[in-house]
């Protein structure tokens, strides 16, 4: 299993444009997920799927579209990137078992926007 | 509001000695704590998990605490290896419409000095 994957792993994007971060998982998790990690700060949810076809917002999605039309991938897209959305991104699928859920998180993409 | 504070921000020891990182959370409703390993340039990877009920889990040379009356863990490492100089994040999750949302501390960074 390659286990989740992210790409690219680097990208400097210019003020408003827009671009998509891929995310893929072959462990056929239900529960996929999107954060951003910042410097002094715990890692916050962007957006969030619990299924295929089905999404829902976290803490911080302003900025931030996302579909989810497979079990495997769950894109990130940037409508219109501004210099506070310079981040890293961490996608992360899970599987539920009994009371809690075991994540596992991509390597990251580390995006800075000028 | 939800937060989860660690202590120390950061740690240094030297190589073969024991050190105890401390998570402070007043997330409610809990439903479970994690602690994760984070490396520079990785993503999170998961060390221990407990439920409400449990208030001891190990792995390896991590063991983890959870009073879950004062809402306070710990994660203590024993014969410390330079492998494990990284970040250490304590997280709480709750589940919220059929999701584990997830609340990031903001990690103790861990240097073993040889």
């Amino acid at each position: 299993n390659a286990g989740v994957t992210q790409t690219p792993k680097f990208q400097v994007l210019k003020t408003g444009q827009s671009m998509t971060l891929q995310c893929a998982q072959d462990m056929n998790h239900e529960y996929m997920s999107w954060y951003r990690q910042d410097p002094g700060m715990g890692l916050r949810l962007i957006h969030y799927s619990v299924g295929a076809g089905i999404t829902d917002q976290g803490e911080v999605p302003n900025g931030y579209n996302v579909s989810r039309s497979t079990t495997e991938d769950f894109p990130l897209r940037l409508l219109s990137a501004a210099p506070s959305q310079t981040s890293v991104y961490f996608c992360a699928s899970s599987y539920r078992t009994g009371g809690t859920d075991t994540q596992y998180f991509g390597p990251g993409t580390r995006l800075t926007v000028l | 509001k939800n937060q989860v504070e660690q202590s120390p921000q950061s740690l240094i020891i030297l190589e073969g000695k024991n050190c105890t990182l401390q998570c402070n959370y007043t997330v409610s409703p809990f439903s479970n704590l994690r602690w994760y390993k984070q490396d520079t340039g990785r993503g999170p990877v998961s060390l221990t998990i407990m439920t409400f009920s449990e208030n001891t889990k190990s792995n390896g040379r991590y063991t983890a605490t959870l009073d879950a009356d004062t809402k306070q863990s710990s994660l203590h490492i024993t014969a410390s290896q330079l492998s494990d100089s990284a970040s250490y994040i304590c997280v709480v999750g709750q589940w919220d419409s059929g999701y584990n949302k997830l609340i990031f501390g903001a990690g103790t960074r861990l240097a073993v000095h040889p």
